[in-house]
């Protein structure tokens, strides 16, 4: 039972650099997130999907993409990583509606030089 | 704008100890919270309340809503070192399931 799964695990880039996080899920759940956690801050939303082919902004967007490529798979890219993009990101899903819980993947550190 | 307060930001108790943590929400026209604990990695889901489903327990733990002062507490009896984690604590805004996070209270049990 993979649930969801994130990829990779740590990267390290330089600033200026672009990447994508990778995010499946394979509970066939509707909404799917991205936040990032950094310390002393909890967790804060980046951009949510509530189905495949939509996409909503989130608490902090700036700097970052996403596509909803189909209903198993949430990217999150960045196009031109900052050092403030140093953090842990999350992708999580939910079946949506009547229980809200949402799922987490095992996380990404990514740090930007 | 929606926000999600938890208190205290740390605490250190003894194993065999009660803790209550405590979540304050200000979202606006609320449908459920949501209580996690992280470990070393993800957040594992402990409990959603919502208007009509107020209090939660399970084993240890349990869980209360108060809608009238918009806050939630997190009760844990008697400690264990395997309880030291974050709890988290989340809001759902007008009910569109971008759930926010206040900043967690970290919680360590000491043997």
């Amino acid at each position: 039972n993979a649930g969801v799964t994130q990829t990779p695990k740590f990267q390290v880039l330089k600033t200026g650099q672009s990447m994508t996080l990778q995010c499946a899920q394979d509970m066939n759940h509707n909404s799917m997130y991205w936040y990032r956690q950094d310390p002393g801050m909890g967790l804060r939303l980046i951009y949510y999907s509530a189905s495949e082919g939509t996409t909503d902004k989130g608490e902090v967007p700036n700097g970052y993409n996403v596509s909803r490529l189909n209903k198993r798979e949430f990217s999150l890219r960045l196009e031109s990583a900052a050092p403030s993009q140093t953090s842990v990101y999350f992708c999580a899903s939910s079946r949506q509606g009547h229980t809200g819980e949402l799922f987490f993947g095992e996380g990404s550190r990514l740090t930007v030089l | 704008e929606d926000k999600v307060v938890q208190s205290p930001l740390s605490l250190v108790v003894h194993e065999g100890d009660t803790v209550t943590l405590n979540c304050s929400y200000e979202v606006t026209n609320f449908r459920s919270l949501l209580w996690y604990k992280q470990e070393k990695k993800a957040p594992t889901f402990l409990f959603m309340l919502t208007s009509s489903g107020i209090e939660k327990k399970s084993g240890r733990l349990s869980s209360i809503l108060d809608k009238k002062e918009l806050s939630s507490i997190l009760n844990i009896t008697a400690t264990q070192t395997g309880d030291s984690a974050i709890y988290l604590c989340a809001g759902d805004p007008s009910g569109t399931y971008k759930y926010i996070f206040g900043t967690g209270t970290r919680l360590k049990v000491l043997a």
